[in-house]
């Protein structure tokens, strides 16, 4: 089955205790990206891949690290979280033609 | 400004009926691309339907239609004969340049809700 995962679907971290939060895809698909939801801002899109080292910025990229070593795979970073970060992040691909598949959320919370 | 506007933060629906969820956008670019995003209660994002910029022909996707209006840089999302399931947040999204530029700018979503 064609899937993007992300685990943990659940975090509940404290301030400065770095994090990573997985993203893998079996679509063998070149690009992927990462995005936060925040109440009455839609999507927002926070670093995106166009293939295996190649990354770029999106509109929120403060405070967040990714990297891409391997193409299906696409791990977020946070090196020391904050309680604005607290947020639901999505993980995304793509083959560039049509639009992302999205996975199903990670629900993070920083006190 | 903002690159992509849903003005309608919430419809309420009859069953059956048509809707109609609004879009703007603003690109001096010339190659872009608009999507929808449907967004249910349960929280995955599912995509609907994709229009691009040079598509002679708005984009159909069962009974999901988009009204592309380029002079007016609208992409309004029509759903023919609403049903129940259909109650979900609705994203609009563009992506400014060519396929393979995989930098997405999100609307603010509309809410809908169906009402049997």
């Amino acid at each position: 089955e064609a899937q993007v995962t992300q685990n943990p679907r659940y975090l509940i971290t404290v301030t400065g205790k770095k994090l990573t939060v997985t993203c893998s895809q079996n679509m063998n698909h070149e690009y992927m990206s990462w995005y936060r939801q925040d109440p009455g801002l839609g999507l927002r899109q926070i670093y995106y891949s166009m293939n295996v080292e190649v990354t770029d910025k999106g509109d929120v990229p403060e405070g967040y690290k990714v990297s891409r070593k391997e193409k299906r795979n696409f791990p977020l970073i946070l090196e020391s979280p904050s309680p604005n970060q607290t947020s639901l992040y999505f993980c995304a691909s793509s083959d560039g033609r049509r639009g992302q598949f999205f996975g199903p959320g990670t629900r993070l919370t920083v006190l | 400004a903002q690159k992509i506007t849903q003005t309608q933060p919430g419809m309420f629906v009859q069953e059956k009926e048509a809707v109609t969820l609004d879009c703007t956008y603003d690109t001096s670019d010339p190659s872009y691309g608009l999507f929808w995003y449907k967004q249910p209660s349960s929280g995955e994002m599912i995509f609907l339907i994709y229009q691009g910029s040079y598509d002679q022909q708005n984009a159909t996707e069962g009974r999901y239609s988009l009204n592309f209006q380029k002079a007016r840089k609208s992409a309004n999302l029509v759903i023919s004969a609403s049903q129940l399931g259909d109650s979900a947040m609705y994203f609009c999204a563009m992506r400014e340049g060519d396929f393979g530029n995989e930098k997405l700018t999100f609307g603010t979503g509309t809410r809908l809700t169906i009402i049997p």
